[in-house]
C-alpha cells in the first residue's frame, strides 16, 4: 500500500508562513495526492490536492516535487484558527479503488 | 446546504447488542466511506462504497458490515459490538471514485461499548 510520512508535530508563529512537509515515496503514477486537516472535536476537512503540477486555492498552496516522492502544504499566514491536526492521504493503488490511508498527521501548533 | 449527517452523535451501549450507525449525504455522492479515530492511530478506514450496491474492506473491516442499498445512505452495522470498538466514528463521502475529489466528513459517532 502506498503510505505517507509526515513529521508527529510543528509550530508556527501567528502570520508567518508554514511549510508542512509529506514523503510518499512509494507513489504510484496514478495516485492524487490529497491534504485534510482536523480542527479539534470536529471531522476532517478538505484543504487541498493535485497530480503532478502545484496548486493554489483560497485556504492554502500544494508544492508537488517533480518526482512526486514528496510534498509540501504551504498556509501563507498561519492563524491561530490553523492549528489543527494535518493529514497527507493518497488515493491507493493504481486500479482505481476506493481504499485510502490516513496516517498519524502532523500536529500544527500556532503560537500568537 | 450540502451535508453529511451521521446519527445517532453519542452511543453507549453494552457488549453484544446489535447497533446501527446511520449516515447520509444530500449531495448524490457516489463515493461513501466509513473511519475510526483512536487516540495514538489517527484515522482508520473500515468500509468504502463506490457506488449503489458496491463495497470493499478498508484496512480494519473486523466486526463490522454495511451496506449501500441507496445513493445516499450508508449505515455501518456493528452486529455484536464489543469494547474494542469503543471509537469515534467518522463517514465521508465524495463524487466519482474519490480520488481526485475532496472528501466531505460527517461530525462524528462517539461510540462507547461497555
Amino acid at each position: 500500500d502506498a503510505k505517507t510520512t509526515q513529521p508527529n508535530s510543528m509550530e508556527s508563529n501567528e502570520e508567518e508562513p508554514v511549510h508542512l512537509p509529506c514523503n510518499h515515496s512509494t507513489i504510484s503514477g496514478t495516485d492524487y495526492i490529497h491534504w485534510y486537516r482536523q480542527l479539534p472535536s470536529q471531522g476532517p476537512e478538505y484543504v487541498i490536492h493535485g497530480l503532478t503540477s502545484n496548486v493554489n486555492n483560497r485556504m492554502a498552496s500544494l508544492a508537488i516535487a517533480e518526482d512526486r516522492k514528496s510534498s509540501t502544504l504551504i498556509l501563507h499566514r498561519a492563524t491561530l484558527r490553523d492549528a489543527a491536526v494535518y493529514y497527507c492521504i493518497l488515493f491507493y493503488g493504481s486500479s482505481n479503488t476506493g481504499k485510502l490511508i490516513f496516517g498519524q498527521g502532523t500536529t500544527l501548533q500556532v503560537k500568537p | 446546504e450540502a451535508q453529511v449527517t451521521q446519527n445517532p452523535r453519542y452511543l453507549i451501549t453494552v457488549t453484544g447488542k446489535k447497533l446501527t450507525v446511520t449516515c447520509s449525504q444530500n449531495m448524490n455522492h457516489e463515493y461513501m466511506s466509513w473511519y475510526r479515530q483512536d487516540p495514538g492511530l489517527g484515522l482508520r478506514q473500515i468500509y468504502y462504497s463506490m457506488n449503489v450496491e458496491v463495497t470493499d474492506k478498508g484496512d480494519v473491516p473486523e466486526g463490522y458490515k454495511v451496506s449501500r442499498k441507496e445513493k445516499r445512505n450508508f449505515p455501518l452495522i456493528l452486529e455484536s459490538p464489543s469494547p474494542n470498538q469503543t471509537s469515534l466514528y467518522f463517514c465521508a463521502s465524495s463524487l466519482a471514485r474519490g480520488r481526485s475529489y475532496e472528501q466531505y466528513f460527517g461530525p462524528g459517532t462517539r461510540l462507547t461499548v461497555t
